[in-house]
């Protein structure tokens, strides 16, 4: 399986943006890059996902850079509630490999 | 939609008992997963299955079992409980589709004491 490296932890203040970073130098075409949360005692959620577009939802953004060797997770306005543990993870599209792989993910801190 | 659901959500295993983690999902989905999390640790794969009747190992399958018998459900057997098994427990659903993402169940704890 593809690996990612994120940072360990990250804080942020709330109502402010928090980009999370993701680096995949090992990606290949077909893999989906997904992006799960966990908010504490919780199972994970899922945040989004893309392939090579950049990618907007209701929760969040995600921007990939044109080699698709890296992406961002961005958070418009942090809260309190966004306290979780953010994972990225790569999804092999060409059905190889149908699981998520963890890795240990960034811990976020949102300080009010 | 109740999504995913396990049962039970707390249980206190002795060593060498067994028990089954049951784990429901109603949207019809064809793959379905059994994660663990140690404490401050990420998930590790146990077992998975890409539909009824099949099943495959993941990362860490020793000391467990599976069987999809029907879409809907998949439980996970612990046949000699151990205290390495003590952990969080979660089973996972996804449709064929990659455009679409993982639905995590709430987890069960599990302590083996």
């Amino acid at each position: 399986d593809a690996k990612t490296t994120q940072p360990n932890s990250m804080e942020s203040n709330e109502e402010e943006p928090v980009h999370l970073p993701c680096n995949h130098s090992t990606i290949s075409g077909t893999d989906y890059i997904h992006w799960y949360r966990q908010l504490p005692s919780q199972g994970p959620e899922y945040v989004i996902h893309g392939l090579t577009s950049n990618v907007n939802n209701r929760m969040a953004s995600l921007a990939i850079a044109e080699d698709r060797k890296s992406s961002t997770l961005i958070l418009h306005r942090a809260t309190l509630r966004d306290a979780a543990v953010y994972y990225c993870i790569l999804r092999d599209a060409q059905g190889g490999s149908e699981k998520l792989v963890f890795g240990k993910g960034t811990k976020l801190t949102v300080n009010p | 939609n109740a999504g995913v659901t396990q049962t039970p959500k707390f249980r206190i295993l002795k060593i060498g008992q067994s028990m089954t983690l049951q784990c429901t999902q109603d949207m019809n989905h064809n793959y379905m997963y059994w994660y663990r999390q140690d404490p401050g640790m990420g998930l590790k794969l146990i077992y998975y299955s890409v539909g009824a009747g099949i099943t495959d190992k993941g990362e860490v399958p020793n000391g467990y079992n599976v069987s999809r018998s029907t879409t809907e459900d998949f439980p996970l057997r612990l046949e000699l409980a151990a205290p390495s098994q003590t952990s969080v427990y979660f089973c996972a659903s996804s449709n064929a589709l990659l455009n679409y993402g993982y639905t995590f169940g709430s987890g069960t704890r599990l302590t083996v004491v």
